[in-house]
């Protein structure tokens, strides 16, 4: 079964440092998204992506965060100068259909447990 | 603002166990999800509706427009089903946000 895939599965960083954030969509999906979830708090959405650009960003996705798509197949999330309420896990998520209008199916990766100190 | 609620926040059954987990959401929207995160903290999307019910399995969907609540039903529940079930909403077609509920944490005892 296709799935989508995110490397690290957790990463450990100082504070004021880069992290880049990786996932494979699945393969024939369109739609790509990034959410987050702060240990013990809601899933919450930062940013989605299609057509190599983005489509909506929430108020958590600052000038801090930029994502993009380098290839056919990966897609980033990059936090410029890490805090250390940026602590959370990481999900990418991916969808063949626009926002939900078809099958509504969406596929999440394993997440990324980033840890700032 | 759209507020999504759940009910209850913590369950714990008998394995067996008809579970019902509900979710209620304050604005009208155009389509909501029933997610599953596994201890691990992975995410599996079980479910999108934007009316009526759906079955898959064990699991039954059903949502009331009208009303702004869903509910997620487990039958014969099963140690496996243990999990967090997230609610999820989506205001407008077109719009890609997701605003999650704070999830319901089931425990299903042998």
């Amino acid at each position: 079964e296709p799935e989508v895939t995110q490397t690290p599965s957790h990463q450990v960083t100082q504070m004021g440092q880069e992290v880049i954030l990786r996932c494979v969509p699945i393969s024939n999906h369109l739609y790509f998204y990034w959410y987050r979830q702060i240990l013990g708090q809601k899933v919450e959405f930062l940013v989605s992506f299609y057509n190599n650009e983005i489509s909506e960003k929430s108020e958590i996705f600052d000038d801090q965060f930029s994502v993009e798509r380098p290839d056919g197949s990966n897609f980033t999330l990059k936090i410029r100068s890490t805090k250390l309420e940026d602590s959370a896990m990481y999900f990418c998520a991916s969808s063949e259909s626009l926002a939900f209008a078809n099958t509504g199916e969406l596929f999440f990766g394993e997440g990324s447990r980033l840890t700032v100190l | 603002k759209n507020e999504v609620e759940q009910s209850p926040q913590n369950l714990t059954a008998q394995e067996g166990e008809f579970i019902t987990i509900n979710c209620s959401y304050s604005v009208g929207i155009s389509a909501l999800h029933w997610l599953q995160q596994h201890p691990g903290g992975g995410i599996v999307s079980l479910f999108m509706l934007s009316s009526g019910k759906k079955k898959h399995g064990r699991l039954i969907a059903t949502i009331n427009i009208q009303e702004k609540h869903s509910s997620l039903h487990i039958t014969a529940s099963h140690p496996r089903d243990s999990a967090v079930y997230i609610c999820a909403v989506r205001v407008n077609f077109g719009n890609e946000k997701l605003t999650f509920g704070t999830g319901t944490r089931l425990t299903i005892i042998p």
